[in-house]
């Protein structure tokens, strides 16, 4: 298993540019999470997906993030336009919650590292 | 509330020795606690989680410890490793109504093992 796969590692942008980020969970993963690390904030979950559908998207900074499942392998979040304040490192990550019970142990991706200028 | 961190704390250890590191959790209500390792420059990795109702939980050269009381989990790390070196977090999770899948995680300790 090749495990939460994210793309691009890194992306340097200028402010104002569009920013795509790319996430594969695990297969047989329903539960699909994307985090932003900071040093100031520590980890933030920006948003959940169940089955492909977006569950809670409380923690997404604002209406210049937005994220998508198209189908039960791929997801995306977008940063439109971007702004210095968004550089963090974006993590996926992936769960399956076959039981009701049990802790909900996340599998991360790499992350994705955004500089913005 | 959030707190500002712009400092973690951090652990520095002597291989071989053993390695203690503190969490303070806040949500006397969570049922799981995990703890992840996060190496630099990598995502958080998964070492073990414990159950609300237990006080202490091993793995491989891993135990973790629950004070419900004082609302405090610790993990120890046996025989400390430099591969061992990296940012440790604890996370919550509640496992019961709609909010089972979140996670809430602590800032961090940062462990350093010296060869």
């Amino acid at each position: 298993d090749a495990g939460v796969i994210q793309s691009p590692r890194h992306e340097v942008t200028e402010m104002g540019q569009e920013v795509t980020l790319r996430c594969k969970p695990i297969s047989g993963h329903n539960s699909l999470f994307w985090y932003r690390q900071t040093m100031m904030r520590g980890l933030e979950l920006l948003i959940y997906f169940n089955n492909n559908v977006p569950i809670d998207d409380s923690g997404m900074p604002e209406d210049r993030f937005s994220a998508k499942m198209p189908n039960a392998s791929f997801s995306t979040l977008k940063i439109q336009p971007s702004e210095p304040r968004d550089s963090a490192v974006y993590f996926c990550a992936s769960s399956s919650r076959i039981r009701i019970s049990g802790a909900n142990v996340l599998t991360f991706g790499a992350g994705s590292r955004l500089t913005v200028l | 509330g959030e707190s500002v961190g712009l400092h973690l704390p951090t652990l520095s250890v002597q291989e071989g020795d053993n390695s203690i590191i503190n969490c303070a959790y806040s949500n006397s209500a969570s049922d799981y606690f995990i703890w992840y390792k996060q190496e630099s420059g990598k995502g958080p990795q998964f070492i073990i989680d414990i159950r609300s109702n237990m006080d202490k939980r091993q793995g491989q050269r891993v135990t973790v410890l629950l004070n419900k009381t004082v609302k405090h989990l610790s993990l120890q790390i046996a025989a400390t490793q430099p591969g061992d070196s990296a940012v440790y977090f604890c996370a919550e999770n509640l496992n019961s109504g709609g909010s089972n899948y979140k996670l809430t995680f602590g800032k961090g300790t940062l462990l350093t093992v010296n060869p």
